[in-house]
């Protein structure tokens, strides 16, 4: 079935530094991927998207690459700040089956100053 | 409103109790989901609303759970006889139009409800 894999957290690092949060999927056909990114007291919120392959979504300084061959859609940022600590959840939707979003179980990130 | 309303925020429920959450979508949103999520993991799809009707209730654990939308906006998610088990945040979803291909429209979140089940 539809799934997908993120890396464990912890995540803790220094301002400035770079980030990366790894993101596979399981899935048929051609999903949509996201990310999706949680502040503390906070609801979900969609960070950024691909629909195909090859497309690259980007927002606030992130982006992933849809990559099919290898099946992954990881998220980078070239330079954290403490205000990007949160969890953040890569998900996927395919067309048939509603809208409904299979998430990962999320990677807790901590910047410190 | 300006985004999704869910109450009561937190819930504390003796086992065996029965509870209701309510979540307010945005006004307009045709699409409306609930969500569970347990502590550390992702959120787990429950069910899915196309205006009033409930299109797919696939996610809903066991028969003990009962979800309604009545009127095609204002939805309640139904917990009966609860269990330890059902602690976890209950978040629900809402989207502008029908989802019925991969693109879709952004799907917009509440803060959740808080359920712990003692």
């Amino acid at each position: 079935g539809d799934s997908v894999t993120q890396m464990e957290g912890p995540v803790t690092l220094s301002e400035e530094a770079f980030l990366t949060i790894n993101c596979t999927y399981t899935a048929t056909g051609y999903p949509s991927l996201f990310w999706y990114v949680q502040y503390p007291g906070e609801g979900l919120q969609l960070l950024l998207k691909a629909t195909k392959a090859d497309d690259k979504g980007s927002n606030k300084g992130f982006e992933a690459t849809y990559r099919k061959e290898t099946t992954s859609f990881h998220l980078e940022k070239g330079s954290v700040q403490v205000s990007d600590s949160a969890v953040y959840f890569c998900a996927l939707r395919r067309g048939s089956t509603l809208g409904r979003l299979y998430f990962g179980r999320g990677t807790q990130l901590t910047v410190w100053p | 409103g300006a985004g999704v309303s869910q109450s009561p925020r937190y819930k504390v429920a003796k086992r065996g109790q029965d509870v209701a959450l309510r979540c307010d979508p945005i006004s307009g949103h045709v699409s409306l989901f609930w969500y569970q999520q347990a502590l550390g993991q992702g959120p787990e799809f429950l069910t899915y609303f196309q205006n009033e009707a409930q299109l797919d209730k696939s996610g809903l654990p066991s028969d003990r759970f009962f979800a309604e939308r009545p009127e095609g906006s204002v939805s309640t998610l139904k917990i009966q006889r609860t269990q330890q088990e059902d602690s976890a945040v209950y978040l629900c979803a809402s989207s502008l139009q029908a989802l019925t291909g991969a693109s879709g429209n952004t799907i917009y979140f509440g803060e959740g409800s808080w359920l712990t089940v003692v």
